[in-house]
């Protein structure tokens, strides 16, 4: 079974600086998408940034970009010019290729930014 | 509107009560998940729909937890004779179809219902 396992259970950045959020997986396939998800405190889960497994090269939007290394199992995201709405719990999550379509997360990081 | 809803988005039951939380998915969106996401951990996926059928309830922790989606657009997750185990946040999401690549395979989450068994 597939599993996400984010280390960093609390980080803190300063406002405009630079965070790096950690995410580890492990499985045994090699067609897979990667997601990280925001959910501020009204608990809506929104889409920060996705990577499709057979794309080397690694996703960005805006301030967010990741970086994808398939061999180590590694989906870091990094959040640049941080600003004081970033500050959320964010989610590492895991989704087949295949039939199983349902999403793995990790525990989750929460992320605080300070003006 | 144009997003998930959810309700109700905050829910107290007793100990043995029954209880049916409910999930609007976006109009015309084929897929649809129920993840139980417990305090201060991530999502868990209970089980999900392509259109009326209930393809994968491989989540579901007991048989006290049914799915429907009778007509494949609103789905209802019923928690029979509760218990404080049950006590957590039920995230319903939406996907415009189960297979693809592109924005297609990306799922909309709801707001999520807030259960809390007393």
């Amino acid at each position: 079974a597939q599993t996400v396992t984010q280390s960093q259970p609390e980080m803190s950045v300063q406002e405009a600086e630079t965070v790096t959020l950690s995410c580890t997986y492990d499985t045994s396939e090699s067609d897979y998408y990667l997601f990280w998800y925001k959910q501020p405190p009204s608990r809506q889960m929104i889409l920060v940034i996705r990577q499709e497994a057979y794309k080397q090269q690694n996703a960005t939007e805006n301030r967010f970009s990741v970086n994808f290394q398939k061999a180590a199992k590694s989906f870091s995201l990094k959040i640049s010019d941080s600003q004081l709405g970033d500050a959320a719990m964010y989610f590492c999550a895991y989704r087949s290729a295949g039939n199983n379509n349902d999403m793995r997360f990790g525990a989750g990081t929460r992320l605080t930014v300070k003006p | 509107g144009a997003g998930v809803s959810q309700s109700p988005r905050y829910k107290v039951a007793k100990r043995g009560q029954d209880v049916a939380l409910r999930c609007d998915p976006i109009s015309g969106h084929v897929s649809l998940f129920w993840y139980q996401q417990a305090l201060g951990q991530g999502p868990e996926f209970l089980t999900y729909f392509q259109n009326e059928a209930q393809l994968d309830k491989s989540g579901l922790p007991s048989d006290r937890f049914f799915a429907e989606r009778p007509e494949g657009s609103v789905s209802t997750l019923k928690i029979q004779r509760t218990q404080q185990e049950d006590s957590a946040v039920y995230l319903c999401a939406s996907s415009l179809v189960l297979f693809g690549g592109g924005a297609s395979y990306e799922q909309y989450f709801g707001p999520g219902t807030r259960l809390t068994v007393t």
